[in-house]
């Protein structure tokens, strides 16, 4: 049972223009979630998180949103750069025991061509 | 500060044969993980611990033993590896009052089973 999904496994985006990442998550129990980016070869990177307290949260060209009725958050790149161009993974963890845990998706491979 | 480093990088083994996966980090985390990558799968956790002396058992935790027996130090064995484990390991480490518990992650081992 996948608890965190990304539905799409890529997306191609002109440079400039914004690129949307969707997440998708179905444990209530999750209130704090996190986009890591990985280039090939290399660990993942931390990029961006959010609280479940916010709706909204902005790091430069980066910004993450949070609907908690809807359990969705997306990723926001505004604008693209080729160098954007990555595996982006959506997490999530839940506070109490289990807290230090993190639940990814599987994925989406994006694509920005010059 | 190396943040945290994986040895070895890449390793072909054959069924049967055992080896060892060492992590390090130098950050003083109290947390850390051991993830496998395999395409279309995501990161998911192998095993983890929650401090010097402990380990616990992650999402897919069957052929594998780990110890910490230093704080700095990660340790993920495969007693007798076979082709299933062919896949890129992740070693990630997190401290605790991160609130969000963001994980740093290493550069990956990539490694085959013949």
């Amino acid at each position: 049972d996948q608890q965190v999904k990304q539905n799409s496994p890529s997306l191609s985006v002109q440079e400039g223009r914004i690129s949307i990442l969707n997440c998708d998550y179905t444990n209530s129990m999750f209130d704090y979630f996190l986009w890591y980016k990985k280039y090939p070869a290399e660990g993942p990177t931390f990029l961006i998180s959010i609280s479940s307290i916010k709706d909204k949260n902005e790091d430069g060209r980066f910004t993450v949103f949070l609907n908690k009725s809807a359990k969705h958050l997306s990723l926001h790149i505004v604008p693209s750069q080729p160098g954007d161009s990555a595996v982006y993974f959506c997490a999530a963890s839940a506070s109490g025991g289990s807290n230090y845990k993190l639940t990814f998706g599987k994925g989406t491979l994006l694509t920005v061509n010059p | 500060n190396a943040g945290v480093t994986q040895t070895p990088k890449f390793r072909v083994l054959k069924t049967g044969q055992s080896m060892t996966l060492l992590c390090a980090q130098d950050m003083n985390h109290e947390y850390m993980y051991w993830y496998r990558q395999d395409p279309g799968m995501g990161l998911r956790l192998i095993h983890y611990s929650v401090g010097e002396g402990t380990t616990a058992k992650g999402e897919v935790p069957d052929g594998y033993n780990v110890s910490r027996l230093k704080k700095q130090n990660f340790l993920l064995g495969l007693e007798s590896a076979a082709p299933s484990q062919t896949s890129v390991y992740f070693c990630a480490s997190s401290s605790i009052g991160t609130g969000g518990n963001e994980q740093f992650f290493g550069p990956g081992t990539r490694l085959t089973v013949l």
